[in-house]
């Protein structure tokens, strides 16, 4: 069955912190995706990546970047964090390029304080 | 930028009534699909209809697309109360990228 894992359910950073989401899909998916989810605005595409050392800019990429260096692991990284950035945090992959059904992670809710 | 929007924003039903929702969007699509969200769970893909596709079915659900009036519908018949949940619509943009555009949601309570 597909299974797409990010690190941490819950997490709580302080502001102007360097933090790491991570999420590892075992499907040997190619496309990666990294959403934010805000109550009244619904998920919104931060960044997503179709292969290795790929990376492509969603609607609200600022403020944040990405790594994926092997093909199961996308990492979200937000380089100084802020309370503008609390949110809950989704990772997903599909198979390979083309629309295809994404497969979610369980999310994580971060506290920016 | 926001695709889909989901109509209702909210419904309560009772167990064993059927749930109608709609989803209209702006641009051409390749395709729509339907997604749910159980509280504070991640999205579960429920169905793909390819823009060629009128209509759909998968157990107890049944997606109609209409390209001509830009919308879409998802009915859930003999509805439970396991089907409370929150569902999205997504789409792509046809010749734009492969990227999906989710849709606000919808929050669907079914009382038992």
């Amino acid at each position: 069955d597909v299974k797409v894992t990010q690190s941490s359910r819950y997490l709580v950073k302080r502001t102007g912190e360097k933090v790491f989401l991570e999420c590892v899909q075992d499907m040997d998916h190619e496309n990666m995706f990294w959403y934010r989810q805000d109550p009244g605005l619904g998920l919104r595409l931060i960044y997503f990546s179709y292969d290795v050392k790929m990376k492509e800019k969603g609607d609200i990429p600022e403020g944040y970047s990405v790594s994926r260096e092997k093909k199961e692991r996308f990492s979200l990284i937000l380089e100084s964090a802020s309370t503008n950035q609390t949110s809950m945090y989704l990772c997903a992959s599909s198979l390979f390029r083309g629309i295809q059904p994404q497969h979610f992670g369980d999310g994580t809710r971060l506290s920016i304080l | 930028s926001q695709q889909g929007e989901e109509d209702p924003q909210a419904l309560s039903i009772q167990e064993g009534e059927n749930a109608t929702m709609n989803c209209s969007y702006k641009t051409s699509i390749n395709n729509l699909q339907w997604y749910r969200q159980n509280s504070g769970r991640g999205l579960v893909h429920l169905i793909l209809i390819r823009s060629n596709e009128r209509e759909k079915h998968s157990g107890r659900l049944r997606v109609t697309l209409d390209t001509s009036k830009k919308s879409s519908s998802l009915l859930i018949t003999a509805s439970r109360a396991a089907d409370t949940a929150s569902y999205f619509c997504a789409t792509d943009q046809k010749g734009g990228s492969e990227k999906l555009v989710f849709g606000k949601g919808m929050k669907l309570t079914v009382n038992p």
